[in-house]
């Protein structure tokens, strides 16, 4: 089944303990992002990737830091994590080039006390 | 910048009624796409337009390219319709490099 994988889906930490939010997608697509989802704010973009060794910052990078080493796998690192950092996150991905919807993954939920 | 409204941003209704949501942006675009959101649940893509119209089951969706407007229908809404339906656009131009801008959402409650 096509499906995009995050892990946790919830975590409650505290605030400067490094985390990682994995995501992982089995459809060999090329571009992958990274979003947060905030009330009255909706979702916005955090990074994105084009390809394996290629990111760049969204509307929100700050705080955030993401690799692409392998093409399924697109992790989200927060190395300090501060209260603000709190909400519910989606990863994404789809095939580069192409005007396609892209798949979400169930989201991951960060608690940052 | 390109600027994804929608409205209404809550909508509560008896089940059976017909729905609309609509969705209106500002810069040209490449394709818009209706998601929908269920409470503690990941994201679905509904549809993609780039032009016209698109039907699925009780589910239609329209775009006027030249208006810069769209309208996400349900028709005889049932309360499993309750969700969060959220617009979003593929600009022409900027954007995260094919990523999308997205509306704030509009949370619907069907009523039995």
């Amino acid at each position: 089944e096509a499906q995009v994988t995050q892990n946790p889906r919830y975590l409650i930490t505290v605030t400067g303990k490094k985390l990682t939010v994995t995501c992982s997608q089995n459809m060999n697509h090329e571009y992958m992002s990274w979003y947060r989802q905030d009330p009255g704010l909706g979702l916005r973009q955090i990074y994105y990737s084009m390809n394996v060794e290629v990111t760049d910052k969204g509307d929100v990078p700050e705080g955030y830091k993401v690799s692409r080493k392998e093409k399924r796998n697109f992790p989200l690192i927060l190395e300090s994590p501060s209260p603000n950092q709190t909400s519910l996150y989606f990863c994404a991905s789809k095939p580069q080039g192409a005007v396609q919807p892209q798949h979400f993954g169930d989201g991951t939920r960060l608690s940052i006390l | 910048k390109n600027e994804v409204e929608q409205s209404p941003q809550n909508l509560t209704a008896q089940e059976g009624e017909f729905i609309t949501i609509n969705c209106s942006y500002s810069v040209g675009i490449s394709a818009l796409h209706w998601l929908q959101q269920h409470p503690g649940g990941g994201i679905v893509s509904l549809f993609m337009l780039s032009s016209g119209k698109k039907k699925h089951g009780r589910l239609i969706a329209t775009i006027n390219i030249q208006e810069k407007h769209s309208s996400l229908h349900i028709t005889a809404s049932h309360p499993r319709d309750s969700a969060v339906y959220i617009c979003a656009v593929d600009p022409l131009v900027g954007g995260g490099a094919d990523g999308l801008t997205f509306g704030k959402g509009t949370h619907l409650i069907i009523q039995p």
